[in-house]
């Protein structure tokens, strides 16, 4: 596709639970984020991806989040024992080298 | 610990008049900035960029203002449509030119422009 693709859009699990989320960057894209929103706050920078690898993770928020990236393409985004604190819209963004991030349209994530 | 803020939560303006959405930074590290324009439910779309190393760039009806004396840059919107309602992000990023960079997220300020 032309754009960053995040599935699922929306995602309502139960407290506990593990969950996965997929992003799909522009093609030809070497960089990779992942951000989330929570409600009424700014973008949170979470982790970023140069090809295949994470030079910097501080931004994950504890150790139940993890995130890869196979193939220098598609990224997932695993939060281990979900709690009521991680409900918000997880953003990816990508981009080419020294051009801005283009962004996708998040999937919502609440936990019950 | 915020290093860029958008101390205005809301503007409201009328069409055709010029919009003026304001943001401050902390950190004299950051030498890129760059606004965002975000609908619901949609997510953020780049809008315009400046490097430190200018204090103002322009593109059709948006310019960015950067003083960094003053570690402030603002985004200009003329003449406003009701089309540029939505919640506006400035943000900001230092690094090797080139490099991957992480962004830094005002808290947005939602511009309502009324017809």
């Amino acid at each position: 596709g032309a754009g960053v693709s995040q599935s699922p859009s929306n995602k309502v699990t139960e407290k506990g639970k593990d969950v996965e989320l997929r992003c799909d960057p522009i093609s030809g894209h070497t960089a990779l984020y992942w951000y989330r929103q929570s409600l009424g706050q700014g973008l949170e920078f979470l982790i970023y991806f140069q090809g295949n690898s994470a030079p910097d993770k501080s931004g994950l928020p504890s150790d139940r989040f993890s995130a890869e990236r196979t193939g220098g393409s598609v990224s997932t985004l695993t939060i281990q024992r979900t709690q009521q604190e991680d409900s918000a819209v997880y953003l990816c963004a990508s981009s080419r080298r020294g051009q801005p991030q283009h962004f996708g349209d998040g999937t919502r994530l609440s936990i019950l | 610990d915020q290093q860029v803020k958008q101390n205005s939560p809301s503007l409201s303006v009328q069409e055709g008049r010029i919009s003026i959405l304001n943001c401050d930074y902390t950190n004299s590290m950051f030498d890129y900035f760059l606004w965002y324009k975000k609908y619901p439910a949609e997510g953020p779309t780049f809008l315009i960029s400046i490097s430190s190393i200018k204090d103002k760039n322009e593109d059709g009806r948006f310019t960015v203002f950067l003083n960094k004396s003053a570690k402030h840059l603002s985004l200009h919107i003329v003449p406003s449509q009701p089309g540029d309602s939505a919640v506006y992000f400035c943000a900001a990023s230092y690094g090797s030119s080139g490099s991957a960079r992480q962004l830094t997220f005002g808290s947005g300020t939602q511009l309502t422009v009324l017809p």
